[in-house]
């Protein structure tokens, strides 16, 4: 089965730049996470989705972030506008479970943002 | 809070010999811990995880992990590593909340040596 993809897998923008990023999560996946990695610290939960429902947006660090699953498909997670502190790894999960007794999360590559 | 610790931000060792990556964990209740693994250029791949039952797990690649309660440490190891085993790991936990919302460690880079 093909796995997560995620896309671009670098994105460089300006400060006060739009920057949208996608998650194609694998087939059939009804839970799909972000999570962020900032300037090789850990690796922080931003948002979970249920189909297309947000199950929990609590780690998303304020309203410059947008993310949407229109359809129950695929992800998009638009920053607007992009500040310096925003630049890192964002990487997009998907499980078929809720529970990680039987499903553990499969993780795309990331995309590595860097704001200038 | 839950927290997750690892401590060593590389460790280094050689190929043959057998490696530890440390972790430990502050969280009240019991967690579901993991072990990711991040290849270059490459997105993070499961390991192994503790649910409950035998404390020690063992998961992909030849590695292990022993779940320890009184010392809340969950430290993965390896018998005798590969070169090829060099990569950054991850140390990760959730709640049996239902969902796998994860609070990972900081991340530690190990470095086989030929």
């Amino acid at each position: 089965e093909a796995g997560v993809t995620q896309f671009p897998s670098h994105s460089v923008i300006e400060k006060g730049q739009t920057v949208t990023l996608r998650c194609d999560p694998i087939s059939g996946h009804d839970n799909l996470y972000w999570y962020r990695r900032v300037m090789g610290k850990e690796i922080k939960f931003l948002l979970h989705f249920v189909k297309e429902s947000k199950q929990d947006e609590s780690g998303m660090p304020n309203n410059r972030f947008l993310a949407e699953r229109t359809g129950g498909t695929y992800s998009t997670l638009k920053v607007q506008p992009a500040e310096l502190e925003d630049s890192g790894v964002y990487f997009c999960a998907s499980s078929q479970d809720a529970g990680a007794r039987n499903s553990p999360l499969h993780f795309g590559n990331g995309t590595r943002l860097t704001v200038t | 809070a839950q927290s997750v610790a690892q401590p060593e931000d590389q460790v280094n060792v050689a190929e043959g010999n057998p490696l530890t990556v440390k972790c430990t964990y502050s969280v009240s209740g019991n967690p579901y811990l993991f072990w990711y693994v991040q290849y270059p250029n490459r997105g993070l791949q499961f390991l192994l995880k503790y649910i409950t039952g035998d404390n020690l797990v063992k998961g992909s690649y030849g590695f292990e992990a022993e779940f320890n309660k009184s010392q809340t440490s969950f430290h993965l190891k390896k018998p005798s590593a590969l070169v090829s085993d060099s990569a950054l790991y991850f140390c990760a936990l959730h709640m049996n909340t239902g969902f796998q919302k994860l609070v990972f460690g900081t991340g530690t880079r190990l470095l086989v040596s030929p």
